[in-house]
Formats: C-alpha cells, structure tokens, sequence
C-alpha cells in the first residue's frame, strides 16, 4: 500500500499559526482528509476535500494541497487544539479502493 | 447527528476470532457506507474495510483474508470478525460512518471506540 508521511511532532505558540502535512504519492490523485484525536477520545474530523470543513469546526482551522502534499493550518491556535492529527487519502498503489492513513503528528501548543 | 456505539469483548486468545457490533443510532443505518478501523495503542490509525448498507464490501488488502464486515439493517448494526488473531491486532477498534466523495471517502462521525487485547 502507499504511504502518507507526517512530522511525528510539531509545536505552536499560542496564538500563532501552525502548518501540519503529509506527504504521499496517493495525494496526487485523491484528495486528503484530517482528523483531529484527543488522548483518550475519538477522532474527529476536521478538514476533507480541497478545504471544507465539516459543521462546527472552527474557521481557524483550513486545508491546503500541491502536489503530493497536503497541509492543515490551524490559524490562531488555541490550547484546547494540542492533539493528535491524522492525514487519510485513498491508496493510489495496487487496490485504489484502499484507504491509507498517515502516522500522525502531535501538536503541543506553547 | 448520528451516533455509534463499538461493543463486544475486550479480551481475544491468541488464534481465535475477534467478533465486535456496532450499534447506530439517531440516524438510518440504510443509504450510508460504515466502516471499522482501528488504532493500536500509542500508535496511528488502520483502515479495516466499509461496507454498503446493500452489503457490499471493501477490505484493507493486508488484513482481507482474515476480515468479515457484516451489517444487519433491521438491527441498525454493523459487525466485525477479524479470525487467527495475534498480539498485533490488540487495538482500540472504531466504528465510522464512510462518506464517499468521488473517488474519495470521509470518516464521521465516529464511535468512542473499544479496546481489544489479545492475550491467553
């Protein structure tokens, strides 16, 4: 299966803007989806397409892709958005009806 | 806004069958994709497989010789047998309601999860 690649660890300001992203030969043909996982709850989703964001999400929160990568911008973030975040797209390689994740990355906010 | 609940039991022997329900509520199970995934603990998430309300499947190419994802409209259920588990497979497992886009797909919402250890 193809893979999605994100920095397993990044950092933000409070109050500053944090980029996420993932990287993956499948985003080239699919678009990507984020999720957003607090310790000890489920995902939640955050971002999909080329940059919608599902009711109720913030508008800090937006979407972005080129080429193979695709990136989440948390515009002003705020405490309450340290998490966990995840990239999904399709598998371009072999089955493209699989569903490959990335391996996420950890926002701490400063 | 639809909501699911993972149940089933939380210990699995090693070489035996991993068996898990869904319960959707607060919507219609018919008309939508559902899908399993799951999430080893301290790591990132896997892609199990969705099916259709009709029943049609799609399943992770790593884990489809072992993988049946059932559903049972009447019930507003969906389920999942994973069989000859391992340690490997010891994980929170979710419940997501698919959201086909396209050629692409969408998870939400999603189940609280419920965690299953394989062990003897």
């Amino acid at each position: 299966s193809s893979e999605l690649t994100q920095d397993p660890a990044v950092s933000v300001a409070l109050g500053q803007t944090v980029r996420i992203t993932c990287q993956g030969d499948s985003l080239r043909s699919y678009y990507v989806s984020w999720y957003q996982q607090k310790p000890g709850q489920a995902p939640v989703f955050v971002i999909y397409g080329k940059n919608n964001r599902p009711s109720g999400i913030p508008d800090r929160f937006s979407g972005s892709s080129s080429g193979n990568t695709a990136s989440l911008t948390i515009t002003g973030a705020l405490a309450e958005d340290e998490a966990d975040y995840y990239c999904s797209s399709r598998d371009s390689s072999g089955s493209h009806l699989d569903v490959v994740f990335g391996g996420g990355t950890k926002l701490t906010v400063l | 806004q639809v909501q699911l609940q993972e149940s089933g039991p939380g210990l699995v022997k090693p070489s035996e069958t991993l068996s898990l329900t869904c319960t959707v509520s607060s919507g219609s199970i018919s008309g939508d994709y559902w899908s399993w995934i799951r999430q080893p603990p301290g790591r990132g998430l896997e892609w199990i497989g969705y099916i259709y309300y009709s029943g049609y499947t799609n399943y992770n190419t790593s884990l489809r010789s072992r993988v049946t994802i059932s559903i049972h409209t009447s019930k507003s259920q969906l389920s999942l047998r994973l069989s000859s588990v391992t340690a490997a497979d010891t994980a929170v497992y979710y419940c997501a309601r698919a959201l086909p886009d396209g050629d692409n797909v969408w998870f939400d919402p999603w189940g609280q999860g419920t965690l299953v250890t394989v062990s003897s």
